[in-house]
Order: structure tokens, then sequence, then C-alpha cells
């Protein structure tokens, strides 16, 4: 089945290490995205790509960097990890808009990553 | 930017009973809106959605309703059972932010039996 997949599930790592968090899709969307989840603040945009050369800042872009590799491919990086960082991540794809509007997100299952 | 704010922050009902929670959005473009329910430990799933040329959508024991005069919109649950417990997450999508969902801060719902 066409699916979105995160890699790792789930991270511990150290502050001040790098980290990257890799996202692959097979359901053939133009759009990425990167979220970040906190327990009480719902999830919120980190970065955003809708094509290969197409990179957007989210409204908590601060500290993190992507790349997106092909069009199945969207990777995060935390570029010197700190314990606030400590979350869970979902990358997402979407259509782009059709002629019946926008679409809903696909999202991956997730990272969770503890940066100690 | 659109700013979405969610309520209630947690739900408990009984089985059977009806939920509902409500969701304002602050940007009169936004025309998409979308519902995700997800299940503890698991990535969140898109349920339901409603788009603002239409006022109500339906699907099964779950609908949608929405309000573009006052920009707000609700999720409807009848005749819950204990699978219907999660949380769930509305969203806004428009034109102004090309179509990027901000979402609401979520509600968990719990269903007794």
């Amino acid at each position: 089945d066409a699916d979105v997949t995160q890699t790792p599930r789930n991270r511990i790592t150290k502050t001040g290490k790098r980290i990257m968090l890799e996202c692959s899709q097979t359901k053939g969307h133009d759009r990425m995205y990167w979220y970040r989840q906190d327990p009480g603040l719902g999830l919120r945009l980190i970065y955003y790509s809708f094509d290969v050369k197409d990179i957007n800042k989210g409204e908590i872009s601060d500290g993190y960097s992507v790349s997106r590799q092909a069009q199945a491919k969207f990777s995060l990086s935390l570029e010197s990890a700190i314990p606030n960082q400590t979350a869970l991540y979902f990358c997402a794809t979407s259509p782009p808009s059709g002629t019946g509007g926008w679409e809903g997100y696909t999202f991956g299952s997730g990272t969770r990553l503890t940066v100690v | 930017g659109e700013n979405v704010e969610q309520h209630p922050s947690t739900l408990s009902v009984q089985e059977g009973d009806s939920a509902v929670i409500k969701c304002t959005y602050s940007d009169s473009a936004s025309n998409y809106f979308p519902w995700y329910k997800q299940e503890l430990g698991k990535r969140p799933q898109l349920i339901i959605d409603i788009r603002s040329n239409v006022g109500e959508k339906k699907d099964q024991r779950i609908a949608v309703t929405l309000n573009k005069t006052a920009k707000h919109f609700s999720l409807h649950i009848t005749e819950t059972q204990p699978e219907d417990s999660a949380v769930y997450f509305c969203a806004a999508s428009g034109n102004t932010n090309a179509g990027k969902s901000t979402f609401g801060d979520g509600t968990t719902l719990t269903v007794k039996p």
C-alpha cells in the first residue's frame, strides 16, 4: 500500500549532536511537511516543500534544516540538538490543490526524539 | 497567519452518548477544514473534511458542520463507542497559506463503557 515511512521510530541523542530524521513516501504526492507534536500544543509546522526545488520555513523552523532529496524523500535535521527539541516528529504528505480544492494530509508513523 | 482554537481540551462521555468538539478559525479566506483522529501511539488519520461551499457533511456516525459567518466548525460523533476514544485535531487551510494546515491543540475524547 502507498504510504509514508519515517526512520528512525525512536531516537535518543545527546545535547549538541547533529541528527537527521528521514521521511520517504510512495503516495506520489508533491507536497511534504515536517510537523512537531508536543503534549497540549497540537501539531506545529517546522518546514514544508511543494516540490523538489521548493523549501519553505514553517512557524518553528529555528534550530532545524531540511533537504528534499527527491520527490519521495524529505529529511529533517537538527543541527545541534537541545533538550527542548524532545518531541514527537511527524512527516506528512498531501497532493496539490485539485479541481475540488485542498486535500488532507497522510501522516507518517512518527519519530519519537529524546534529547538528553 | 491563521489561528485555530479548539474546545474542549478533554471530553469524557458514556458509551452511546454524543460528543461535540468545536473549533474557531481566524482567516476568513480559509476554505478547507479537515479533522484527524490520533489513537494512542499512532499517527493522526484523516476522518472527515468539509469545504467552505457546504455547511454540513456526514459519514456514518460522524458529521461536521461549518458556519463561515461565525468562522467556526464542529465535529459531531453520535452513538459513541469505546474505540472512538482518541485525540481529535481540527485544522484549517486556505489559499492565503497555500493550503498548509494550521491545527488546533487537540481534544482528548474518552468514551466510558
